[in-house]
């Protein structure tokens, strides 16, 4: 089974904090990917990955930064926490141009 | 207009009715498709792919229409536990696009 684990599951950090969120496939997959949830917003993109090294904005990467620097790590970092980026966080991984597999979220609370 | 659209419901439906979803997109080169479930405060699990066959699995049937631009998915003798939300995925150029969902509620 596809295994994708992020660092927390539950997250209360200050505005203006630094905030790592960290996730981890162990199915050597080449895609990763970021998304935060928001009620009736949906699932929307922030930042992706095909590859160690590489990255590409998604359609929300505004106040975002992520990391990829081994292929079964992908971190998304909150440079500056602001209020507005309370939110569910998923990760997922998948093969090129296949389905994605979802790690099982960080609801993080910015106060 | 949004590349994946779908009806947000809510659905009620009765133990043992059958349900559909359909689900539009917007990018004719789209080549994957895909239903996903989410159970409250879960993540997405997938569901089923959807081939140009069309696919069942159970009491689940998916069909994809590529001429109208449309996948659906069929739920036969709805049970309490298939209460959730089902996400229909598109992938056109690598990166999946998603609909914001359809809510289905199954009472007894």
């Amino acid at each position: 089974d596809v295994k994708v684990t992020q660092s927390s599951r539950y997250l209360v950090k200050r505005t203006g904090e630094k905030v790592f969120l960290e996730c981890v496939q162990d199915m050597d997959h080449e895609n990763m990917f970021w998304y935060r949830q928001d009620p009736g917003l949906g699932l929307r993109l922030i930042y992706f990955s095909y590859d160690v090294k590489m990255k590409e904005k998604g359609d929300i990467p505004e106040g975002y930064s992520v990391s990829r620097e081994k292929k079964e790590r992908f971190s998304l970092i909150l440079e500056s926490a602001s209020t507005n980026q309370t939110s569910m966080y998923l990760c997922a991984s998948s093969l090129v141009r296949s389905e994605q597999y979802f790690g099982p979220g960080t609801r993080l609370t910015v106060t | 207009r949004k590349e994946v659209e779908q009806d947000p419901g809510p659905f009620n439906v009765p133990e043992g009715a059958t349900v559909a979803f359909n689900c539009t997109y917007s990018n004719s080169a789209s080549q994957s498709f895909f239903w996903y479930r989410q159970d409250c405060r879960k993540e997405p699990k997938l569901l089923m792919s959807v081939y140009s066959s069309g696919n069942e699995d159970g009491r689940f049937t998916a069909q994809l229409n590529r001429a109208s631009q449309y996948i659906s998915l069929l739920i036969r003798d709805s049970k309490l536990s298939d209460s959730a939300t089902y996400l229909c995925a598109v992938n056109p150029e690598g990166d999946m696009r998603f609909g914001a969902g359809t809510r289905l509620t199954v009472k007894p």
